[in-house]
């Protein structure tokens, strides 16, 4: 079945600064890679999803690549602002009725 | 908001008790999933249901069950519960196995 990997695990930038989370995963046919944002206390709260059709997708400050060759795919947040501190969680499924498979977090915060 | 409901927010019980954990879907969506996320497992997938139908399974115990009925609303059933049980249970909504989930707010479960 497939598998998420996510690095880095805990992730500390300056505000103002940009982040990066990046993910592979194993089945080549997963298709559909959405990015979730986890406050404290909180479900995850889907911020951009990109599916295999694009390379690039961008939402304001958020963007999103996929590599389909390579099987990785990464979160850019650029201009860092201390409310994006939180769980980020990056995931994978194939289309149809196959659930998210998701990596296991990268904990961001955003320093001011 | 995601617009999906879950109650309790929490639940405290004891080992070998059984609780039922219930979510309401967003508006017209069709699919619900249901989500475990511990400490060290991450989220994890236990079961869908599209449209009162079982879906796909995960990995789903089978002292845990799970049904939607015809209004839409899941019940996820945890019986002879275990200390290891303990975590945040999670359900999501859809339109269609194929678009985007949606997270409800959460279940904390603590087995005592």
């Amino acid at each position: 079945g497939e598998n998420v990997e996510q690095h880095p695990s805990t992730l500390s930038v300056q505000e103002g600064d940009s982040a990066v989370i990046k993910c592979t995963y194993s089945d080549s046919a997963s298709n559909y890679f959405p990015w979730y944002k986890q406050e404290l206390g909180k479900g995850p709260q889907l911020i951009i999803d990109i599916r295999s059709n694009v390379g690039e997708k961008k939402d304001q400050r958020i963007a999103v690549t996929l590599n389909k060759t390579a099987k990785h795919f990464s979160l850019h947040i650029t201009e860092t602002q201390p409310e994006d501190s939180a769980v980020y969680f990056c995931a994978a499924s194939r289309s149809g009725n196959t659930p998210l498979v998701f990596g296991k977090g990268t904990r961001l915060s955003v320093i001011a | 908001d995601s617009g999906v409901t879950q109650t309790p927010k929490h639940l405290i019980t004891a080992t070998g008790q059984r609780v039922t954990l219930r979510c309401s879907p967003r508006s017209g969506d069709l699919s619900v999933y249901w989500y475990q996320q511990s400490l060290d497992q991450g989220l994890q997938f236990l079961i869908q249901y599209y449209n009162g139908e079982e879906r796909a399974k995960g990995n789903i115990l089978e002292r845990f069950s799970a049904q939607q009925f015809p209004d839409l609303h899941s019940e996820l059933n945890l019986s002879s519960l275990e200390l290891g049980d303990s975590a945040l249970y999670f359900c999501a909504s859809s339109w269609d196995a194929d678009n985007e989930q949606f997270f409800g707010p959460g279940t904390r479960l603590t087995v005592l």
